[in-house]
């Protein structure tokens, strides 16, 4: 698609409820990262994913999070047993990549509000 | 502790004025910076990426400093226009590390009529 495309929008659950947040990158572009925002606040980064190489999860908060990305495509960010504390916005973003990262501005979609209640 | 500053959380100024935005970070060796602007509910868009060994970089009215002395990045809006009005972010990456950026949190910028 024209950019990253994330799904859904928003998001309300309840706390202790799973939640599943889906990412459609640039094609083409092989780094994908979930980043986190909370309101007022910066990007706090959660994952990243590059190619086949093992993600790099240093981001992840607990163990309640995890991610996945089928090849070089679409990835999703689960939450589990949700708490309010996660309420945030979740964004995900892409990037074309090589042995020089930085030189690469990423795209970013616009997001999925959650909100744990 | 590694940290990235941005100057006051918000800034206003007159429609057709400069506008100077700063970064500075401390214990970082970034190899390359980069400014995002974010406007309320949508992502951050990607304007300008400079790298260690460069002084400025320009994009149409956009310019961007790098010091890695000072350990700051000044980025500057010339002829200011309302439409600029957004939150801006500086994001560094580091040197041979195929990792994520680090974002600051940002400066609200304002730019009054």
């Amino acid at each position: 698609g024209a950019g990253v495309s994330q799904s859904p929008s928003n998001k309300v659950t309840e706390k202790g409820k799973d939640v599943e947040l889906r990412c459609d990158p640039i094609s083409g572009h092989t780094a994908l990262y979930w980043y986190r925002q909370r309101l007022g606040q910066g990007l706090e980064f959660l994952i990243y994913f590059q190619g086949n190489s093992a993600p790099d999860k240093s981001g992840l908060p607990s163990d309640r999070f995890s991610a996945e990305r089928t090849g070089e495509s679409v990835s999703t960010l689960t939450i589990q047993r949700t708490q309010q504390e996660d309420s945030a916005v979740y964004l995900c973003a892409s990037s074309l990549s090589g042995s020089r990262q930085g030189t690469y501005g990423y795209t970013f979609g616009s997001g999925t509000r959650l909100t744990v209640v | 502790s590694q940290k990235i500053e941005q100057n006051s959380e918000a800034l206003n100024i007159q429609e057709g004025k400069t506008a100077t935005l700063t970064c500075n970070y401390t214990n970082y060796s970034p190899a390359y910076l980069q400014w995002y602007r974010q406007d309320p509910g949508r992502g951050p868009v990607f304007l300008l990426l400079i790298r260690e060994n460069e002084k400025e970089k320009r994009k149409e009215r956009l310019k961007v400093t790098f010091d890695t002395t000072l350990k700051q990045s000044l980025f500057h809006i010339t002829a200011s226009q309302p439409a600029d009005s957004a939150t801006y972010l500086c994001a560094l990456s580091i040197s041979g590390s195929a990792r994520q950026l680090t974002f600051g949190s940002g400066t609200q910028l304002t730019v009054l009529p």
